[in-house]
């Protein structure tokens, strides 16, 4: 199994630009997540999705962030207009279930200028 | 919010030491999760223990739980320098799967 897969590995863009990052997860695995890193507020689970529904979004920051699982296979985090403050990694991670482990991928590093 | 905090921050030892690393939490919990991540990487998963079990084993990591004390240990025995990374633990708790992470305590293992 390739694991989760998340591209592009790096973003830098310009503040006011629209950011789309994207996740494939494990075959098989009901569960999505999607965090962010920073130095500051450590890991923040942002929206986590079961069965391509979102379940939970209360960490999105404002609505400027979106995020969206058209099928088992694929998830798009989205950001327009983006900030300088969005400057982060962003991970996504998937489950089989609750109470089992996450798998992460290996995250986009997002630079917003 | 955070739920779990690690405890040190930041832990330096010599190849063959064992490394303890702490983990105390607010609230009951369902699950407690150790993750590691290096540099530049995604979190990997190292054990999961439930609130009804008290230890658990996998390799050269131990990992206990108290629930009265609402924390957590992870060990590693005879360290090496691979094992140099940053460790998180992660909670879940009630009905929502919403697994929190600490900030985490980076290992330096020197050879």
């Amino acid at each position: 199994d390739a694991g989760v897969i998340q591209s592009p590995r790096h973003e830098v863009t310009e503040m006011g630009q629209e950011v789309t990052l994207r996740c494939k997860p494990i075959s098989g695995h009901d569960y999505l997540f999607w965090y962010r890193q920073t130095m500051m507020r450590g890991l923040e689970l942002l929206i986590y999705f079961n069965n391509n529904v979102p379940i939970d979004d209360s960490g999105m920051p404002e609505d400027r962030f979106s995020a969206k699982m058209p099928n088992a296979s694929f998830s798009t985090l989205k950001i327009q207009p983006s900030e300088p403050r969005d400057s982060a990694v962003y991970f996504c991670a998937s489950s089989l279930g609750w109470g089992t482990s996450l798998h992460f991928g290996n995250g986009t590093r997002l630079t917003v200028t | 919010s955070q739920q779990g905090e690690e405890d040190p921050q930041a832990l330096s030892i010599q190849e063959g030491e064992n490394a303890t690393m702490n983990c105390s939490y607010k609230t009951s919990i369902n699950n407690l999760q150790w993750y590691r991540q290096n540099s530049g990487r995604g979190l990997v998963h190292l054990i999961l223990i439930r609130s009804n079990e008290r230890e658990k084993h996998s390799g050269r990591l131990r990992v206990t739980l108290d629930t009265s004390k609402k924390s957590s240990s992870l060990l590693i025995t005879a360290s090496r320098a691979a094992d140099t990374a940053s460790y998180f633990c992660a909670t879940d708790r009630g009905s929502n799967y919403k697994l929190t992470f600490g900030k985490g305590t980076l290992l330096t293992v020197n050879p």
